[in-house]
């Protein structure tokens, strides 16, 4: 069975620091895909990424990177100079192949930039 | 271009009322999936549609709700009898449909908020 797990409930910093949000999934099967949502105060959840398991190759999208290690199961997002509107909870969740299109999500992290 | 689009966005509800949570997805977007987020939870697959189809209910609780999304119209998703642990915040989620399995980018509605009183 799939699982995500994300063991930072809550992290705070001070404007312009870097930040990296940790994700570690659990999967019987060689074909997945991870992805990344930014549920901000309004409640919205908004697409940020997905990645399939055979490309292990970093993204860098802005502040925005993540980094994807099969070897250890982790598929880690980090803000890079964060900004008071990257205030959050951030959700990572895994897709397998042969789950239809069922995503299971991480419990979130709580992302809080103070000025 | 509207995205997925949820109503109401807030309901209340009393014990033992019914409540109906309306989604319509994204235009040409067939596949319609709904989960639920408890307050300060991540959010837990329940049901997952194609027209006037359930592919996949593993997630939903075996009484009191149903999901639907018929030929014409919204995917409504039922809850009968509420109870305060029905509280939560429902989501919708839709996407294209596509040849690979797993793939999907869900696109989210703005959630509907149920309170039970």
């Amino acid at each position: 069975a799939q699982k995500v797990t994300q063991a930072q409930t809550e992290i705070s910093v001070v404007e312009k620091e870097d930040v990296t949000l940790d994700c570690v999934y659990e999967t019987r099967d060689t074909t997945y895909y991870l992805f990344w949502y930014k549920q901000p105060p309004s409640g919205e959840l908004v697409f940020l990424i997905r990645r399939n398991s055979f490309d292990e190759q970093n993204e860098i999208s802005g502040r925005y990177s993540w980094n994807f290690q099969k070897s250890t199961s982790s598929f880690n997002f980090t803000i890079t100079a964060s900004q008071v509107v990257d205030s959050a909870v951030y959700f990572c969740a895994l897709s397998e192949r042969n789950a239809g299109n069922m995503l299971t999500f991480g419990g979130g992290t709580r992302l809080m930039v103070k000025p | 271009n509207a995205g997925v689009m949820q109503n109401p966005r807030h309901l209340v509800r009393r014990r033992g009322q019914e409540a109906r949570l309306r989604c319509s997805p994204m235009k040409g977007h067939s596949h319609v999936y709904w989960y639920r987020q408890l307050p300060e939870e991540g959010l837990k697959f329940m049901v997952y549609l194609q027209k006037e189809n359930i592919i996949d209910e593993s997630g939903m609780p075996k009484e009191r709700f149903s999901a639907e999304f018929p030929k014409e119209g919204p995917s409504i998703l039922r809850i009968q009898q509420v109870v305060r642990g029905d509280s939560a915040a429902y989501f919708c989620a839709s996407s294209p449909r596509t040849g690979v399995s797993g793939a999907n980018v869900l696109t989210f509605g703005a959630g509907s908020r149920l309170t039970v009183l």
